[in-house]
């Protein structure tokens, strides 16, 4: 079942704030955070497995709450190359090889 | 970055016709997917594969159907392509399980008129 992703979208300023939350009905095993630019693949930021950990990547960060399942990506003091569609992709146990994917949330940062 | 090539990177062909799309690794991943990407969907999965001639289904595999005879290659067939399939098609691979990311391919657009 595809998770649920919030807001759609976002507009922000150089150096502002953003949270992005990725929500599902079932139990997670991880979570995975993809950004994808207008016209260009999906990247791969990083993956939360269950177990509460929180990563970074530059200055955007993670964090997986086991017991709402639910994941929150956090943009702090936005840059203009944070723009794009983010995309969290889900997986339900540990031999689970495909990922559900979230329909997305556009973000854009104005300078 | 992965070495994934997708080919071709861009197709307009007629409904009704046969069409394949060709995804090809270098990096010998086990795991091999392809998706289609519509507006306000996300990225959903056509098929994937766990091994050579391992497949199975993703949640909108209706239409299409793949083949993997060499660990490099995951061809994407739509036998008879209809409008409703044009869209843009993203390979990814993987070397394992839900605690490996995936990587993508830059992707094939596809036009059915």
């Amino acid at each position: 079942q595809q998770p649920v992703q919030s807001p759609q979208a976002v507009i922000l300023r150089e150096g502002e704030d953003a949270v992005i939350n990725c929500s599902s009905s079932k139990a997670l095993y991880s979570v995975h955070w993809y950004r994808q630019k207008h016209g260009e693949a999906p990247v791969f930021l990083m993956i939360l497995l269950k177990g509460g950990e929180q990563k970074g990547h530059e200055k955007i960060s993670a964090s997986f709450n086991e017991k709402k399942q639910q994941s929150s990506l956090y943009l702090t003091a936005s840059q203009l190359s944070y723009s794009g569609t983010y995309f969290c992709g889900t997986a339900l146990s540990s031999n689970d090889y495909k990922l559900s994917f979230g329909a997305g949330t556009t973000v854009t940062v104005r300078a | 970055d992965a070495g994934i090539t997708q080919s071709p990177r861009h197709k307009v062909t007629e409904t009704g016709t046969p069409v394949t799309l060709r995804c090809h690794q270098t990096e010998n991943h086990r795991y091999m997917y392809w998706y289609r990407q519509d507006p306000g969907h996300g990225l959903r999965l056509i098929h994937y594969s766990y091994g050579v001639k391992d497949t199975d289904k993703g949640e909108v595999s209706d239409g299409y159907s793949v083949s993997r005879s060499k660990t490099e290659d995951f061809l994407l067939t739509l036998e008879s392509a209809t409008s409703s399939q044009t869209s843009v098609y993203f390979c990814a691979i993987s070397t394992g399980d839900g605690s490996q990311p995936q990587h993508f391919g830059d992707g094939t657009r596809l036009s059915i008129l």
